[in-house]
């Protein structure tokens, strides 16, 4: 098994450029959420969902979008990246309420 | 409301000697909480989990970690520090009892000192 398996691991884009961070598990876990990672803050969730076709905000959710079209893709959409948007992204997925968390290796974001 | 602190941005300890990483919590019912690791340019790795049970939990690579409820806190322990041990570590918590989602404290970077 792969896991999660999250792409590109890096990525600079340009204020105003659009992009999508790719998340797939072969778990086949109901849950998956997407993360993002800044300095002094811990880890803040950005979106999540809980089966195909449902998906909900987190903390942070404004300037990012999601989909579940499939148990196993969770991408992450950046509409219009801003330099605050700048952050490492980690995607996760459980397979229960009480399980813990599978997480991706992380996509450093840089947006210029 | 959900929160969880971890009061050391930074522990040092020398190679075998025990080590503690702090965390206290903050929920309306019962706690699940959570310790993960995560090592320069990785992802996080779970360590162990309390839900339900004996206070007392043994996780992976000889962590463990006592659940304390008169005090909220979620002591992240070892008797004898690795200098491979050395890595950011993160202390998380949910309301069992609500929909809310996990919560993560700030990391704590534990340095061990050969």
């Amino acid at each position: 098994n792969a896991g999660v398996t999250q792409t590109p691991k890096f990525q600079v884009l340009k204020t105003g450029q659009s992009m999508t961070l790719q998340c797939a598990q072969d778990m086949n876990h109901e849950y998956m959420s997407w993360y993002r990672q800044d300095p002094g803050m811990g880890l803040r969730l950005i979106h999540y969902s809980v089966g195909a076709g449902i998906t909900d905000q987190g903390e942070v959710p404004n300037g990012y979008n999601v989909s579940r079209s499939t148990t196993e893709d969770f991408p992450l959409r950046l509409l219009s990246a801003a330099p605050s948007q700048t952050s490492v992204y980690f995607c996760a997925s459980k397979l229960s309420n009480t399980g813990e968390l599978f997480f991706g290796e992380g996509s450093r974001l840089t947006v210029l | 409301a959900q929160s969880v602190a971890q009061p050391e941005d930074q522990v040092n300890v020398a190679e075998g000697n025990p080590l503690t990483v702090k965390c206290t919590y903050s929920v309306s019912g019962n706690p699940y909480l959570f310790w993960y690791v995560q090592y320069p340019n990785r992802g996080l790795q779970f360590l162990l989990k309390y839900i339900t049970g004996d206070n007392l939990v043994k996780g992976s690579y000889g962590f463990e970690a006592e659940f304390n409820k008169s005090q909220t806190s979620f002591h992240l322990k070892k008797p004898s520090a690795l200098v491979s041990d050395s890595a950011l570590y993160f202390c998380a918590v949910r309301d069992g009892g609500s929909a809310r989602q996990l919560t993560f404290g700030s990391g704590t970077q534990l340095t061990v000192l050969p």
